[in-house]
This record gives C-alpha cells, sequence and structure tokens, in this order.
C-alpha cells in the first residue's frame, strides 16, 4: 500500500449531520493534499497543507473545513452538505525535496466515498 | 485558462499489442508532467515523472514522452495485459504552484 490511510473508507450522511474525515500518512512527508472525485470529471484540488499551513484554498466552499494538527494528519470537517458534494474524497502527501526542484510526486491514500442523502 | 485534455474517455486494445495515451495541455509552462494510473474505486498510483529538458522517459514497459512545442506527452504501454486495464491521469504543475492539475484520464481496457 502507499503509506497513506483514510478513514472511514464509505460515509453516509444527510444534509443536516456533521462528520469528518481523516487522512494520516507514514511517509515522513511535509505536504498534504484534499481532493475531490465525482464522477467522470478530473480530480479537483481542495486545499494544501505545507508543513501543517494551509497554503492552498481552492475557492472551497465553507461547508468544508480542514484541519492539519500536524504534518503526518489532516481532517476534513463536513457539515450542511449538498447531495452533489457526493463523490470519492482522497488525500495525498509529498515530500518537498529541500534545495531540488520541487515534483510534487503525490501519494494517494485509497479515499473516502462519500455520500449526502 | 490553463486546460488538460487526454484523448477519448475509452481506449480498446488486444493482448500484446502497444497502448498509446496522449495528454495535451494549453496556457501552461510546466516544469514537468507525471503520470498516475487509477483503479475503480482507489487512489491514484504514481507511475512516472518526466521533466521539461527530457524528450523521453522509460520504466520498465511504460515509456512517456513530453513535447514541450506541441505541448502534449504521449504514454505508452509495450505489450499490454489485462492487468494493465486501468485509467490513466495526466498531470502537470504551474510554475510556482505546489499542487498538481490532473487531466480527466483515458480508461485503457486490455482485451485478452
Amino acid at each position: 500500500e502507499t503509506g497513506v490511510t483514510q478513514t472511514p473508507r464509505h460515509l453516509v450522511m444527510g444534509m443536516t449531520n456533521k462528520k469528518s474525515l481523516k487522512c494520516e500518512q507514514h511517509l515522513g512527508h511535509n505536504a498534504m493534499y484534499w481532493y475531490k472525485q465525482s464522477a467522470k470529471k478530473p480530480l479537483e484540488l481542495m486545499f494544501v497543507y505545507n508543513f501543517k499551513e494551509q497554503t492552498e484554498n481552492n475557492s472551497v466552499p465553507s461547508r468544508f473545513s480542514p484541519e492539519c494538527p500536524n504534518s503526518s494528519h489532516l481532517f476534513l470537517h463536513l457539515h450542511t452538505l449538498q447531495p452533489e458534494d457526493s463523490a470519492l474524497y482522497l488525500c495525498a502527501s509529498s515530500q518537498d525535496t529541500s534545495g531540488e526542484t520541487i515534483t510534487d510526486t503525490q501519494y494517494f491514500g485509497p479515499g473516502t466515498r462519500l455520500t449526502v442523502l | 485558462s490553463q486546460k488538460i485534455e487526454q484523448n477519448s474517455e475509452a481506449l480498446n486494445i488486444q493482448e500484446g499489442k502497444t497502448a498509446t495515451l496522449t495528454c495535451n495541455y494549453t496556457n501552461y509552462s510546466p516544469a514537468y508532467l507525471q503520470w498516475y494510473r487509477q483503479d475503480p474505486g482507489r487512489g491514484p498510483v504514481f507511475l512516472l515523472l518526466i521533466r521539461e529538458n527530457e524528450k523521453e522517459k522509460r520504466k520498465e514497459r511504460l515509456k512517456v514522452t513530453f513535447d514541450t512545442t506541441l505541448k502534449q506527452s504521449l504514454f505508452h504501454i509495450t505489450a499490454s495485459q489485462p492487468a494493465d486495464s486501468a485509467t490513466y491521469l495526466c498531470a502537470l504543475s504551474a510554475p510556482g504552484r505546489r499542487a498538481l492539475t490532473f487531466g480527466s484520464g483515458t480508461r485503457l481496457q486490455v482485451q485478452p
């Protein structure tokens, strides 16, 4: 496996629920990412964290709230979601090799399949 | 705006043949390009990276070319096998930006 784990693997929630997705990387990387993958659409970058600091928010609605307590853990807190938010949510990590060109080869987790009813 | 296009939604070939997948991009000047494989219900897996100053990269049965003039990358799988059936994604990074932008992928089906 890739060294990036995600829980839960499947989640069904109502529009009024609050839930959280968890990602953990065991690769010693310093950057972590959330992506959304909907059917027949490209992966959409949501958030980027580098050394626990958010460096990119790709105009994501506030009903998605990320949290990165340390370089190994990343959360995505969900509240009052819409049915169109149903998708595969993927977490990834990468290593910034200091002094070299950043290549950001990304290591993905298996994803959380989210269904919003 | 920046755009990545991958050829056709599905490519069907016979086992043993060479599969060729295309990635075209516009309004980018990427320093490098990456190819990933994704199986249904799973996260993408990194395959190959090619830099802007490299014309070709090989890894076992895989070969990637990168033509910055044509703004195109070709991904080849030689002696294809049914186990190669998957969706293949190309990804680019804009200069100065950490994160990758992915194409929508090409689904490859290798028939035995």
